[in-house]
């Protein structure tokens, strides 16, 4: 199957940083991604890793990749209100077709 | 340099109705994916199209068809509306043998009532 797997929801204070986890089953995939996406909007591509990748870091984003485990994750360093939304993982099988998980929804309060 | 669009914003259909969305994809792409996005869920890959052929397909009825032109642009139809068809649809373009990053549009809700 193509399973990905995502927690529901995350709070954080603002400063803080927070961290965003996925679980897949498949571990065909070639590129692993992360898109934002902000209520009544599309989805806003954040950063992304290739499978032969462990760690790839871009500005205040951290995306860490456990092969063995099939798990991704994204560090989000000093959260700022204007981080919360909801955040999607997403593979890439076949013919560039994206598989999403479930989404979480990060709060950032003050 | 215009990034995805997609027209109209907010459509309202009964059951039974027929629509179609349109999606004009990033400057410099050929090639357009559909998803569906229902409430409180991820998208859900329908179908991709390059060089005017639908070149894979998700698990959605035949009811789903699509058309590219030749200017890569695209649109989505979908026949006899289910009240389950109610959802957000997204459009993202690539570029052909640079298929890395996919960049969406707003979407489209489209309601059926």
């Amino acid at each position: 199957g193509e399973d990905v797997e995502q927690s529901l929801f995350l709070s954080v204070r603002e400063g803080d940083s927070s961290v965003i986890n996925c679980t897949y089953t498949d571990s065909s995939s070639t590129y692993l991604y992360w898109y934002k996406q902000e209520p009544g909007a599309g989805l806003q591509l954040l950063t992304y890793i290739f499978s032969n990748m462990d760690m790839k870091q871009d500005q205040r984003l951290t995306v860490l990749l456990n092969k063995k485990d099939k798990h991704l994750s994204l560090r989000i360093a000093d959260t700022q209100t204007g981080d919360s939304a909801i955040y999607f993982c997403a593979l890439l099988r076949v013919a560039d077709k994206l598989i999403f998980g479930t989404g979480t929804r990060l709060q950032v309060f003050p | 340099d215009a990034g995805v669009t997609q027209s109209p914003t907010h459509l309202i259909k009964t059951r039974g109705q027929q629509v179609t969305l349109r999606c004009s994809p990033k400057s410099g792409h050929d090639t357009v994916s559909w998803y569906q996005q229902a409430l409180g869920q991820g998208p859900q890959f329908i179908f991709q199209y390059y060089e005017e052929e639908e070149r894979q397909r998700g698990n959605f009825p035949d009811r789903f068809s699509g058309h590219q032109f030749p200017n890569y642009s695209s649109e989505l139809n979908v026949n006899a509306l289910l009240l389950g068809d109610s959802a957000l649809y997204l459009c993202a373009s690539s570029l052909a043998g640079v298929r890395v990053e996919q960049f969406f549009g707003p979407g489209t809700r489209l309601t059926v009532l």
